[in-house]
């Protein structure tokens, strides 16, 4: 059974950097037929996709033109593990974020992780 | 990027009755090489990320119970629930696959009559 298991990042502060992990297990991260995904909540913006990373011989990043310019997905594979850091938050970045296994043979998420509630204020 | 827009964005139905959620994508999203429309229906109860329902517009996902069904075609889709039970108060979103970036409608709330 995949299961993701969601970091939870503490207190941010506006300009500084937001950091994610989300844990695999029960599948690979480097698997040929899952992306690993991460998205946003809120309110105002709904449910919004941020980007994903995935394996196909080699290791590609695609990024939500929203915050292309301050976004950065890093795969680990030595932990079966994938990070997201966002750089110069503000309160707009208010959200619950969720990471997720996008499925290539469903073409659909498929599992999520629990979600982790991010608070961006001074 | 491709628009989802749902309609209504909100539904009372009473228990074992039909609810009809509506889907509108502003393009299609018939992958021509499978013909598999890549329309995907999620339900999110308050507090929980979103389950995955059903997948390919009409698949239902494992474990679905056979009251949620999925149709349409081409830009327009449709997820029923045939007799409303108490435990699918949710929001339910439909989102595309067909194309990044990868985007959601704005949700219907279903509530219990």
């Amino acid at each position: 059974q995949v299961h993701l298991q969601q970091s939870s990042p503490g207190l941010v502060k506006p300009s500084q950097t937001l950091s994610l992990t989300c844990a695999i297990s029960g599948d690979s991260i480097s698997s040929n037929s899952a992306s690993w995904n991460w998205f946003r909540q809120s309110p105002s913006r709904g449910l919004e996709w941020l980007g994903r990373t995935f394996y196909r011989s080699k290791w590609s990043n695609d990024y939500a033109l929203s915050v292309r310019s301050r976004i950065t997905f890093n795969p680990d594979t030595s932990k079966n593990q994938f990070s997201m850091q966002l750089n110069s938050v503000s309160p707009e970045d208010t959200a619950v974020y969720y990471c997720a296994r996008g499925s290539s043979s469903l073409r659909a998420f498929d599992i999520w992780g629990q979600g982790t509630m991010v608070s961006i204020s001074s | 990027d491709i628009v989802m827009t749902q309609s209504p964005d909100s539904l009372a139905v009473s228990l074992g009755e039909r609810a009809t959620i509506n889907c509108k994508s502003s393009q299609s999203v018939l992958y021509t090489s499978d013909n598999n429309h890549y329309l995907t229906w999620y339900q999110q109860k308050p507090g929980q990320p979103p389950r995955l329902l059903i997948y390919w517009a009409s698949t239902r996902d494992s474990g679905v119970p056979d009251r949620f069904s999925g149709s349409g075609s081409g830009t327009d889709f449709t997820l029923t629930i045939s007799r409303v039970q108490a435990e699918d108060v949710a929001v339910y979103y439909c989102q595309q696959y067909h194309t990044t970036p990868w985007t959601f409608g704005q949700g219907t709330k279903l509530e219990i009559k």
